[in-house]
């Protein structure tokens, strides 16, 4: 069983709804990452930190996502404005500060925007 | 542009065969490389990891690197069904920003 948690599994939002994710990273994982895995299987990278502070984010990250990983709370990621295109599988991994690219994997929430 | 190729995109081997799926990266900063596994319905999980030339075997899976073409290999050795998956190559350049690069990943069918 995944040790990393993720809530919810599965999220129906309408276009321009706001959809917020939590996760729960490994105990003892500083760092945690934030993956987008499309319907074609394809991962893209949003955004990982390192405790609370934000490692690196790409452009999609920092205009209607946001994100964070605040000490002794779930992490969560926030679409503001939901849109079509964001429908997708969110994976939340986290890792030792090793990186060798180990990553423990939650099993993901599931968004759809219709 | 795509640092991290896999090939093929689908690959349907026979209960007990052996399957073999490639991994190409275009980043000589690369220095670790991993193959995941992700069934259906769940998040992916690491199956192994190489980071030396050379193969690496672990059961009925082995993992061959070769720096010098940057060309990662995974071979299943007696397929069995629940070996039926997504399989993704990872890379990573180990800096700072733990930058784990994914492929576009391998559908692999163990037909019994």
């Amino acid at each position: 069983n995944s040790k990393v948690i993720q809530t919810p599994r599965y999220l129906v939002k309408g276009q321009g709804q706001k959809a917020k994710m939590r996760c729960i990273p490994e105990k003892g994982h500083p760092v945690v990452f934030w993956y987008q895995q499309n319907k074609n299987n394809e991962f893209k990278f949003l955004i990982n930190f390192q405790n609370q502070e934000v490692l690196q984010q790409i452009d999609m990250t920092e205009k209607r996502f946001s994100a964070e990983c605040p000490s002794n709370s779930p992490c969560s990621l926030e679409i503001q404005s939901s849109e079509a295109g964001d429908s997708a599988l969110y994976l939340c991994a986290s890792s030792l500060r090793e990186g060798t690219g180990q990553l423990y994997f939650g099993e993901g929430s599931k968004l759809t925007v219709l | 542009q795509q640092k991290v190729q896999q090939s093929p995109e689908s690959l349907s081997v026979p209960e007990g065969g052996m399957a073999s799926l490639n991994c190409t990266s275009s980043d000589r900063n690369f220095q670790y490389f991993w193959w995941y596994r992700q069934h259906s319905g769940e998040g992916p999980k690491a199956l192994m990891s190489i980071f030396s030339d050379g193969d690496k075997k672990e059961g009925r899976f082995t993992a061959h690197l070769n720096k010098a073409s940057l060309h990662v290999s995974l071979h299943i050795r007696d397929s069995q069904p629940s070996d039926s998956a997504l399989y993704f190559c990872a890379a990573s350049d180990g800096t700072n920003a733990y930058k784990v690069i994914f492929g576009k990943g391998t559908h692999l069918h163990v037909l019994p």
